[in-house]
């Protein structure tokens, strides 16, 4: 099946810093990606969608200067979280669709102290 | 708005056990439904789906079957595996302009013993 990574799988950074996850589909092609984010005992709840060489649409209450989607290729998307705080600590999510299947990276953790 | 409750858990079976994972949702028009699986540090996949009322879908040994008059998606398995341990999402997506947008519920955390 298709194979998607996320990278890191887990990061701690201090307030105020900015964290980069990066998204990759390893064997096939997605002009579609979706961001999830999951706090603890919570389901994933969508942030954005985004279209390759396109800007990416943020779900209502999800502040896109804050969390900045790249989605220069077909093959790597990336999530910044920019000048985060401990509010932000959750568990991250993309989600590449390919036809009408979507695969799901295996998630990154994120910390913030 | 849409939403999917599911069962609160975790479960735990023994195995040969007897699964089911209770699925409720809230939604406008005629959703699809989807059941999702995490296995310990890997992504979702998807386990089975049903686009349509009285659709069952059915996967691995697992089934659900869309009830519209109940609006439930209740996940079973006649007999349950220790590889069975994993999380288990409930989902919808009512397409159109929300195509591939999924709205899920919190999870379920099922551990299955020998």
């Amino acid at each position: 099946g298709a194979v998607v990574s996320q990278h890191p799988s887990r990061v701690i950074c201090k307030s105020g810093t900015s964290v980069k996850i990066e998204c990759r589909s390893l064997d096939f092609q997605a002009t579609t990606m979706f961001w999830y984010r999951q706090f603890p005992k919570q389901s994933l709840m969508l942030m954005a969608t985004s279209n390759e060489g396109s800007k990416a649409t943020y779900e209502q209450g999800v502040e896109k200067d804050k969390f900045l989607i790249n989605h220069a290729s077909l093959t790597l998307s990336t999530l910044t979280v920019t000048s985060a705080h401990p509010e932000d600590s959750s568990f991250y999510i993309c989600s590449p669709l390919l036809g009408e299947t979507q695969y799901f990276g295996p998630g990154t953790r994120l910390l913030v102290l | 708005g849409n939403s999917v409750t599911q069962m609160e858990g975790p479960v735990t079976l023994s195995e040969e056990a007897f699964l089911t994972i209770n699925c409720t949702y809230t939604a406008t028009g005629y959703p699809s439904l989807f059941w999702y699986v995490q296995y310990p540090g890997e992504g979702l996949q998807l386990l089975l789906k049903a686009t349509k009322a009285d659709d069952k879908g059915s996967n691995k040994g697992f089934e659900a079957t869309y009830r519209k008059e109940t609006t439930s998606f209740h996940l079973e398995k006649g007999s349950v595996q220790v590889s069975d341990s994993a999380v288990y999402f409930c989902a919808l997506e009512t397409g159109g302009t929300s195509y591939g947008k999924l709205t899920f519920g919190q999870g379920t955390i099922l551990t299955v013993h020998p």
